[in-house]
């Protein structure tokens, strides 16, 4: 199976700043099959990208997505009080479906 | 605009079963597939297995393959997951999601279900 390794674990910043959070495969994922999601503490995790860079439906265009091969981005351009959350990636070109193991983006 | 509604928590005894369901109301229950993820607590989401009922086909992850049942209800569009011979590994929040598109299980999840926490001990 595909293990997602994300980096870094925490990433502490600024309402207003601009993040990159960074998640790494251990092979190839086919097609353009990875998304990233937002959970926030007690709450079920929320889409926000698929298909690598294809914000899901409502979500902020702050958010975008980008990478291929093993190497896959997360941007977030101006963080909001909001986007401080856990973070995770998922690959679905491979069975089985996997995710990586989060990060968290906490207030500086 | 489709919602999952899950049944509530269960604390079990290792060696015992657990069930949870997970119903859904809007949208087209048979076309699209449903899969179950679990979260245990510090830990990032992993999957469990799916189902499509449309063409009766369910999928499991290798690591649960033989110790978990997925089904489907079309007539109370209800999914189920059913995980036997518990242990105290499987303590964790259970989730089912469904993909966005039609007819797949393994796909991005735009729809998850509020979670069913799910407690072994002794």
């Amino acid at each position: 199976e595909i293990v997602l390794t994300q980096s870094p674990g925490t990433l502490s910043s600024s309402p207003g700043a601009r993040v990159t959070l960074s998640c790494r495969a251990s092979d190839v994922v086919p097609s353009t099959y990875v998304a990233w999601y937002q959970q926030k503490p007690g709450q079920s995790p929320t889409l926000l990208i698929y298909g690598v860079s294809t914000r899901a439906t409502g979500i902020p265009d702050r958010f975008s997505g980008s990478g291929s091969g093993t190497d896959f981005t997360l941007t977030i351009s101006r963080l909001e009080p909001e986007d401080f959350a856990l973070y995770y990636c998922q690959q679905y070109g491979n069975s089985p479906v996997t995710f990586g193991q989060g990060t968290i983006v906490e207030i500086k | 605009q489709v919602t999952l509604v899950q049944s509530g928590a269960e604390v079990k005894k290792p060696g015992s079963s657990v069930k949870v369901s997970c119903k859904a109301s809007g949208g087209t229950f048979s076309n699209y597939g449903f899969n179950w993820v679990r979260q245990a607590p510090g830990q990032g989401p992993e999957w469990i297995g799916g189902i499509v009922s449309l063409f009766g086909t369910t999928n499991y992850a290798e690591k649960f393959q033989g110790r978990v049942t997925i089904s489907a209800d079309e007539s109370t569009t209800t999914v189920y997951m059913e995980l036997s011979s518990l242990r105290s590994e499987d303590t964790a929040v259970y989730y089912c999601a469904r993909p966005l598109v039609r007819g797949v299980t393994r796909y991005a999840m735009g729809v998850w279900g509020q979670g069913t926490t799910v407690i072994v001990s002794s």
